[in-house]
């Protein structure tokens, strides 16, 4: 199986500035032919069931804000918040969809210092 | 709009049995792979199971393989989960979730949307 670790497992940030969220996977997701990696991020608020964020690593859903922004070197993804909100308060979790069995990061609980 | 509604779950003794649906809307049901991701309490997401459009393949997590079935029925729109065996272990918030319209036919798990999930509590 493809294991997902996020660091940190939680963050505390201040209104306007970046918040950073990695997520390292134990095995290549890039699908070498699509130069693609499957990696996607989701924002799960609480009670709230979770929302796609950002998908193949980098591209923003549509309808997100483009403060988020994933980007990747090798098998470690990042996720940034340039300028937190605080509407941004949620738990943040990676995924691969690169092979069953689909996996997921632990999640990185995002609040406001 | 695509809408997802989830049912079924509730109180069920260890060894018992379950059947979750998921009454979809808003999009060519029978087109897209369905899965199931359940949600312990406090707890991470943990992916359950996966049936393609045409009902044709099913891909589950060892930790439900051989007790949970998945399955559809394109004409009414509405995708299950057949759980069985339940063990105090498999409580937690299950969610329905399409695959993505992002995700080609080489990808199975970009989810999006989610439902808002049905509580399922297994009792020792």
């Amino acid at each position: 199986d493809i294991v997902m670790t996020q660091s940190p497992d939680s963050l505390a940030v201040s209104l306007g500035e970046r918040a950073t969220i990695n997520c390292m996977s134990s095995q290549t997701i890039l699908h070498t032919s699509k130069n693609k990696n499957y990696l996607a991020w989701y924002q799960q608020k609480p009670g709230q069931p979770p929302k796609l964020l950002i998908y193949w690593a980098s591209t923003r859903e549509s309808g997100v804000p483009d403060r988020f922004s994933g980007s990747d070197s090798g098998t470690i993804f990042t996720l940034t918040i340039s300028s937190l909100q605080a509407e941004d308060v949620a738990v943040y979790y990676c995924q691969q969809y690169y092979r069953t069995p689909i996996t997921f990061g632990q999640g990185t609980r995002l609040e406001i210092k | 709009e695509v809408q997802l509604l989830e049912s079924g779950g509730g109180l069920v003794q260890a060894g018992g049995s379950l059947r979750l649906s998921c009454e979809a809307s808003g999009f060519t049901f029978s087109n897209y792979a369905m899965t199931w991701v359940r949600q312990a309490p406090g707890k991470g997401l943990e992916w359950v199971s996966t049936v393609s459009g045409d009902a044709t393949s099913t891909y589950f997590a060892d930790s439900v393989r051989g007790r949970f079935l998945i399955s559809r029925d394109n004409s009414k729109n509405t995708l299950f989960l057949q759980m069985n065996s339940l063990r105090v272990e498999d409580t937690a918030l299950y969610f329905c979730a399409k695959k993505s319209a992002y995700c080609g036919t080489d990808c199975l798990g970009l989810f999006d949307p989610w439902g808002q999930g049905t509580q399922v509590t297994v009792s020792s």
